[in-house]
């Protein structure tokens, strides 16, 4: 079973360029998340989605980031513009959602992409 | 408040010996999920272990055990017979409610490094 893909893998910008990473999560996973983290530092949620629709983005500085995840599938991510700040790796995320069931390996487990690293310059 | 701390930025472990790595969280939801990621140098997140709030007994898997002292609300891991490839960032994170779906919060972080 193919796992959560993104791209780009890398990425360098010159801040106030724009910028936009993509996701695809596994298949039949209802809920996708974006994870900022910074360096030496654990992620940082930025927005939720469950299904098309995005149900927790309040950490989403709305300002310059934009996320949209058409048709519940694929999700995309963009920044613009870019600050010098934004130099991060950006994670996303998947899981089956739903309510759990309480059988044995029912965790809620977040499935990860191998994330974007961003640099801005 | 913080929901999950880990004070332990960096911690060595001869190879071969057992190490605890600290996590300590704050909910009041009583249904919640305690998770331990490892994050290699290549960067992706890989699940180790999972412990439910109303589990009685401590996870284990294979090396990886969970130490769930609820009313401390404490969840350390612990790694028994260390090996080379277990240095790298370890992150305790918890879900909140019954829903798989919420999302997870991570702590700070600890890395592991196994001297030889």
């Amino acid at each position: 079973e193919a796992g959560v893909v993104q791209s780009p893998r890398y990425k360098i910008i010159e801040k106030k360029q724009p910028v936009a990473f993509w996701c695809n999560p596994i298949s039949g996973h209802n809920t996708l998340y974006w994870y900022l983290q910074n360096l030496g530092q654990g992620p940082e949620l930025l927005i939720r989605y469950e299904n098309e629709e995005a149900v927790d983005d309040s950490q989403l500085p709305k300002d310059r980031f934009s996320a949209e995840r058409l048709k519940g599938v694929d999700s995309t991510l963009k920044i613009q513009p870019a600050e010098l700040g934004d130099s991060a790796v950006y994670l996303c995320a998947s899981s089956p959602g739903g309510p759990l069931a309480g059988v044995p390996g029912d965790t809620g487990e977040l499935f990860f992409g191998e994330g974007s690293r961003l640099t801005v310059l | 408040a913080q929901k999950i701390t880990q004070t332990q930025p960096g911690m060595f472990v001869q190879e071969k010996e057992a190490v605890t790595l600290d996590c300590t969280y704050d909910t009041s939801d009583p249904s919640y999920g305690l998770f331990w990621y490892k994050q290699p140098s290549s960067g992706e997140m890989i699940f180790l272990i999972y412990q439910g709030s109303y589990d009685q007994q401590n996870a284990t898997e294979g090396r990886y055990s969970l130490n769930f002292q609820k009313a401390r609300k404490s969840a350390n891991l612990v790694i028994s017979a260390s090996q080379l490839g277990d240095s790298a960032m370890y992150f305790c994170a918890m879900r909140e409610g019954s829903n798989a779906g919420n999302m997870l919060t991570f702590g700070g972080g600890t890395r592991l490094m196994v001297k030889p």
